[in-house]
């Protein structure tokens, strides 16, 4: 079965650009959720999508933004990049969020690195 | 407030030896749940083991096992016979139900080092 796919795995920008990233989840995982991992700020949650909804959405700039199509992989994108950006996005998927039983754990990508100069 | 502590950011130990790595979680909820996860220098995040809040018996998952001190809101995972491939980022998380934040919500990690 295959896990959580991210890409691109690495990439690098410059200031005021965008960058979208990619993630396709479990088959038949319906629900996404994308993180942001700095050394300084550790593991932040950035937004969660199930059937094409965003449903939840961490404190996050309006640069960052997201969707989910029908096949449940999801993208997210940040425009106007910051150095600031520069981070390892996580994405994870589940079966559903509903309740916290243990079938909802969380299974992650192997994420995307960014870096921005 | 913190939700989750993580109170060591590094940790050493002996291969075969058994380690012990800290959290303490706050939460006014009843209902909630504790993962702990590892990441290896490669990024990706692995899932060990989790324990619901109204579980009786503390969770075990082949080498992991998870203390659980409700009163104390502890959460601790104990790491049996420690191996060098063990050596990763550890990261106890807190999942409160829906109906409020839906996500996990991270410590900041224990840096575990298994030394042959």
């Amino acid at each position: 079965k295959a896990g959580v796919t991210q890409t691109p795995r690495y990439l690098i920008k410059t200031r005021g650009q965008q960058v979208t990233l990619s993630c396709s989840p479990i088959s038949g995982h319906r629900s996404v959720s994308w993180y942001q991992q700095t050394p300084g700020q550790g593991l932040q949650f950035l937004f969660e999508y199930f059937s094409e909804t965003q449903r939840n959405k961490g404190n996050f700039p309006g640069r960052f933004s997201g969707r989910q199509f029908s096949n449940s992989r999801s993208e997210m994108n940040v425009s106007t990049l910051e150095l600031g950006d520069s981070a390892l996005y996580l994405c994870a998927s589940s079966w559903d969020d509903k309740g916290i039983a243990g079938a909802n754990v969380l299974t992650f990508g192997a994420g995307s690195r960014l870096t921005v100069l | 407030a913190q939700k989750i502590t993580q109170t060591q950011p590094g940790m050493f130990v002996q291969e075969k030896e058994a380690v012990t790595l800290d959290c303490t979680y706050d939460t006014s909820d009843p209902s909630y749940g504790l993962f702990w996860y590892k990441q290896p220098s490669s990024g990706e995040m692995i899932f060990l083991i989790y324990q619901g809040s109204y579980d009786q018996q503390n969770a075990t998952e082949g080498r992991y096992s998870l203390n659980f001190q409700k009163a104390r809101k502890s959460a601790n995972l104990v790491i049996s016979a420690s191996q060098l491939g063990d050596s990763a980022m550890y990261f106890c998380a807190m999942r409160e139900p829906y109906g409020s934040a839906r996500q996990l919500t991270f410590g900041s990690g224990t840096q575990l080092t298994v030394l042959p």
